[in-house]
């Protein structure tokens, strides 16, 4: 147990719907990291947080956006799902910026 | 901008096999890398990393990498693998010094047959 917690565990939605999913970092850790892991493309980053403030992007499509809380949480939205959003996505967190980072159990999205 | 290139995408071994992944990363100042595995149906958790100092780094489970500055690489080793080493393998990257995101690599798939 890595100490970062996400909600859901799974989620199947409709094309074309909108969901959120939850990431609790560990205990201490002012970092959050958010990835796309799919059999295709692998594992891609997606957005980082540091203590509420967005420092870095990566793959992201303009239909995902993320935000990071007072209390360090995060959330990560997807909208107008299409099929190929289906993957895993994974939570990560770290005391700062950079250094070794704790993964979550993932979020399985299915679009059907 | 950083990246990491991990050649084998799939490696197949039989138990008490030796095992090399290799990792290369293309930035020319200072490092810090990681491996990270993920065990089959499993989050991604640390096996090892390296910041400074001796280029050899023990990691858990009998896991070790060698950093060497001039190849820019920085591959995974083991001995002798089980049947339990069977997950994918990710090399990490991150500019040290200030901030910078970590690059991941595309993964290895381990594949060790009893």
């Amino acid at each position: 147990d890595s100490g970062v917690t996400q909600t859901p565990k799974h989620l199947i939605t409709a094309t074309g719907q909108r969901v959120t999913l939850r990431c609790s970092p560990r205990s201490g850790d002012l970092s959050v990291y958010w990835y796309q892991q799919s059999l295709d493309q692998g594992l891609q980053f997606l957005i980082h947080y540091y203590n509420g403030e967005e420092r870095a992007k990566g793959n992201i499509l303009e239909r995902f956006s993320a935000q990071q809380f007072p209390d360090l949480h995060s959330e990560l939205n997807l909208s107008s799902l299409e099929l190929g959003d289906s993957a895993l996505y994974f939570c990560a967190s770290s005391y700062g910026g950079g250094d070794e980072q704790y993964f979550g159990p993932g979020t399985r999205l299915t679009v059907t | 901008a950083q990246s990491v290139s991990q050649h084998n995408h799939h490696v197949i071994l039989s138990e008490a096999a030796s095992l090399e992944l290799g990792c290369n990363y293309s930035y020319g100042g200072t490092v810090n890398l990681f491996w990270y595995v993920q065990y089959p149906g499993q989050h991604l958790q640390l096996l090892l990393k390296y910041f400074s100092g001796d280029p050899l780094v023990k990691g858990i489970k009998g896991f070790e990498a060698e950093f060497i500055k001039s190849k820019f690489s920085f591959n995974l080793r083991k001995p002798s693998v089980q049947w339990s080493d069977t997950a994918e393998y990710f090399c990490a990257v991150k500019n040290s010094g200030g901030y910078q995101k970590v690059t991941f690599g595309t993964g290895t798939k381990l594949q060790v047959i009893p």
